[in-house]
């Protein structure tokens, strides 16, 4: 079975102060991806990222960052000099190749408030 | 290029009744996934489907059912609304079964009164 957990459930900050969203994964397959979407009010999932389960290697885009850990199984979002526009649910996924059942597993979600 | 696209964008149905949803992928895409999102939660995955086919089902009852069309455009049909149908479903298309570049649309929030 495949869960994400993310336990962070609301942050606030203040604009321009540095944020870091923690999501935690859980699978038995050694093949896997994992995601961050952002969800505005308008509803719509914005993609953010894609990480297979081989390639660790942090990345940054632009304020964005992302640290990937295998060994405590976590995939943490970090925005850096957070902008109001930040503001939104950010959702962490995982999805293992299945042959049959294709499904993103998604965490609970984050809500990001940017205080102006 | 136009992204997914779904509608009716809002919807309020009654109890027992039926509904019908409808998403329109991204031109060259084949394969359409259907989730629900719950106020306050993430979304579940319902339905996969690539090339007419059923690829892929979630833990939802028998009166979700879905068919995706030969322009690969899909339908999400739910029978005997319940109150907690009430959600926001989105569809995400990709190009291929096995490609995971998926594409949200805005998602059609129903509410079952």
């Amino acid at each position: 079975a495949q869960k994400v957990t993310q336990a962070q459930t609301e942050i606030s900050v203040v604009e321009k102060e540095d944020v870091t969203l923690d999501c935690v994964y859980e699978t038995r397959d050694t093949t896997y991806y994992l995601f961050w979407y952002k969800q505005p009010p308008s509803g719509e999932l914005v993609f953010l990222i894609r990480r297979n389960s081989f390639d660790e290697q942090n990345e940054i885009s632009g304020r964005y960052s992302w640290n990937f850990q295998k060994s405590t199984s976590s995939f943490n979002f970090t925005i850096t000099a957070s902008q109001v526009v930040d503001s939104a649910v950010y959702f962490c996924a995982l999805v293992s190749p299945n042959f049959g059942n294709e499904k993103l597993t998604f965490g609970t979600g984050t809500r990001l408030t940017i205080i102006p | 290029d136009a992204g997914v696209t779904q509608s009716p964008t809002h919807l309020i149905k009654t109890r027992g009744q039926h509904v019908t949803l409808r998403c329109s992928p991204i031109s060259g895409h084949k394969s359409v996934s259907w989730y629900q999102q719950v106020l306050g939660q993430g979304p579940q995955f319902i339905f996969q489907y690539y090339e007419k086919e059923e690829r892929g089902r979630g833990n939802f009852p028998d009166r979700f059912s879905a068919r995706q069309f030969p322009n690969y455009s899909s339908e999400l049909n739910v029978n005997a609304l319940l109150l907690g149908d009430s959600a926001l479903y989105l569809c995400a298309s990709s190009k291929d079964w096995l490609d995971y570049g998926y594409t949200f649309g805005s998602g059609t929030r129903l509410t079952v009164v």
